[in-house]
């Protein structure tokens, strides 16, 4: 049973280019997180998705930062116009969605903006 | 709003020891407690879950406790090993079942350094 997968593992883009990174959940689960880890800082909450619906975005900049969980495929976290400070780790974690459900993280996504 | 805080943020030890992590959290309204192991430029492992009406959980050589009326969990390793290496992370979720239930709130870590 593969676990979170997350894909690219490390993504460099230049100023005002956008970032997709991608998540594909454990098998059977259908709650998807995303988090961000910025240098020096604890991971911060972004969104919670289920299949098709944005559960919470509270955690989520406003402009420019956009997730879905598509039916089918991976969940996408997209970064529009990056800048530097978006540069961090961002991990993608999963869970069945039943109760006590334990989350399981992926290995991240490291992105690095110049 | 919930704030975890870990202490100590750094812990180097010779091998052998017995170690004690803390993390405190604000809101005693959780639904349950999660430690897990950070290696460096890795994701998460998860090593221990605690439900709000638990009060430990052993895996191994590890043993975590919680305390939710006091708002503490403890991380125990014994016997710690060069392999413990690593950063723990302590994260808290939240206790009403609306549209944040999935949300954790981690602390920075203990970085834990274990030497020969």
């Amino acid at each position: 049973n593969a676990g979170v997968m997350q894909n690219p593992r490390h993504l460099v883009r230049r100023r005002g280019q956008e970032a997709r990174l991608r998540c594909s959940p454990m098998k059977g689960h259908s709650h998807v997180y995303w988090y961000r880890q910025l240098p020096e800082e604890g991971l911060k909450f972004m969104v919670y998705l289920q299949k098709e619906n944005i559960i919470d975005e509270s955690g989520m900049p406003k402009e420019r930062f956009s997730a879905e969980f598509p039916k089918e495929g991976p969940s996408i976290l997209r970064i529009q116009q990056v800048v530097r400070g978006d540069s961090a780790a961002y991990f993608c974690a999963s869970s069945s969605g039943r109760e006590f459900g334990e989350l399981f993280f992926g290995e991240g996504s490291r992105l690095t903006v110049l | 709003k919930q704030e975890v805080t870990q202490i100590p943020a750094a812990l180097s030890v010779p091998e052998g020891e017995n170690l004690v992590l803390n993390c405190s959290f604000t809101d005693s309204a959780i639904y349950n407690l999660q430690w897990f192991r950070q290696d460096p430029g890795k994701g998460l492992t998860s090593l221990l879950l605690i439900q709000s009406s638990q009060r430990e959980q052993t895996s191994g050589r590890l043993n975590a406790s919680l305390d939710k009326s006091s708002g503490r969990s403890t991380l125990y390793i014994a016997a710690s090993q060069p392999g413990d290496s690593a950063t723990y992370l302590c994260a808290v979720r939240r206790g009403d079942r609306g549209s944040t239930l999935g949300r954790l709130y981690f602390g920075r870590g203990t970085q834990l350094t274990v030497w020969p």
